[in-house]
């Protein structure tokens, strides 16, 4: 499985736009770049995910490098609700019931908001 | 819309007891799975699936079971209870990697004494 490398942690302060980087230097073609969270005490939570474009919803947006070996997950404005784990995940695209379907979760980067 | 539904929330077992902890989901997706997290820690793959019938092993397989009889079900069964154990339990699905989101149940807190 390829992997993810993310800064343990980052700090930002309210208010103000958050960079989360994500490195995948062993990235395949059919891998797809996600992104959860876990806020305390909860199950994670889908973000946002992409192949080859930039990527935006409600919740942030995800650039993706030219080569793919490496993503940032934007958070336009954080607010104090937003302190929580961040994990940037590379999965297979299966397109069925393929069997290698998987998702594995990294250590993810604990992201603190300063108010 | 139930979602993901986790059953048992809190559970205190002692060593060399079983138990099964249920997942249940009623948004007809074919992929579940089963992570465990340790304290501080991110979540490691236990067993999913990809359909009813079907089950793999992911990171940390030993000490436990899966069957996935139907697309609704994928209980997750502890034969041997060991401390090692003791964690909080995730269930998830999702429709299909591509298109997207995991979907989490609230977490079952197993504690192992």
């Amino acid at each position: 499985d390829a992997k993810t490398t993310q800064p343990n942690s980052m700090e930002s302060n309210e208010e103000e736009p958050v960079h989360l980087p994500c490195n995948h230097s062993t990235i395949s073609g059919t891998d797809y770049i996600h992104w959860y969270r876990q806020l305390p005490s909860q199950g994670p939570e889908y973000v946002i995910h992409g192949l080859t474009s930039n990527v935006n919803n409600r919740m942030a947006s995800l650039a993706i490098a030219e080569d793919r070996k490496s993503s940032t997950l934007i958070l336009h404005r954080a607010t104090l609700r937003d302190a929580a784990v961040y994990y940037c995940i590379l999965s297979m695209f299966g397109g069925g019931m393929n069997r290698d379907d998987k998702i594995i979760f990294g250590k993810g980067t604990r992201l603190h908001i300063l108010p | 819309n139930a979602g993901v539904t986790q059953t048992p929330k809190f559970r205190i077992l002692k060593i060399g007891q079983s138990m099964t902890l249920q997942c249940t989901q009623d948004m007809n997706h074919n992929y579940m799975y089963w992570y465990r997290q340790d304290p501080g820690m991110g979540l490691k793959l236990i067993y999913y699936s990809v359909g009813a019938g079907i089950t793999d092993k992911g990171e940390v397989p030993n000490g436990y079971n899966v069957s996935r009889s139907t697309t609704e079900d994928f209980p997750l069964r502890l034969e041997l209870a060991a401390p090692s154990q003791t964690s909080v339990y995730f269930c998830a699905s999702s429709r299909g990697l591509n298109t997207g989101e995991l979907f989490f149940g609230e977490g079952s807190r197993l504690t192992v004494l």
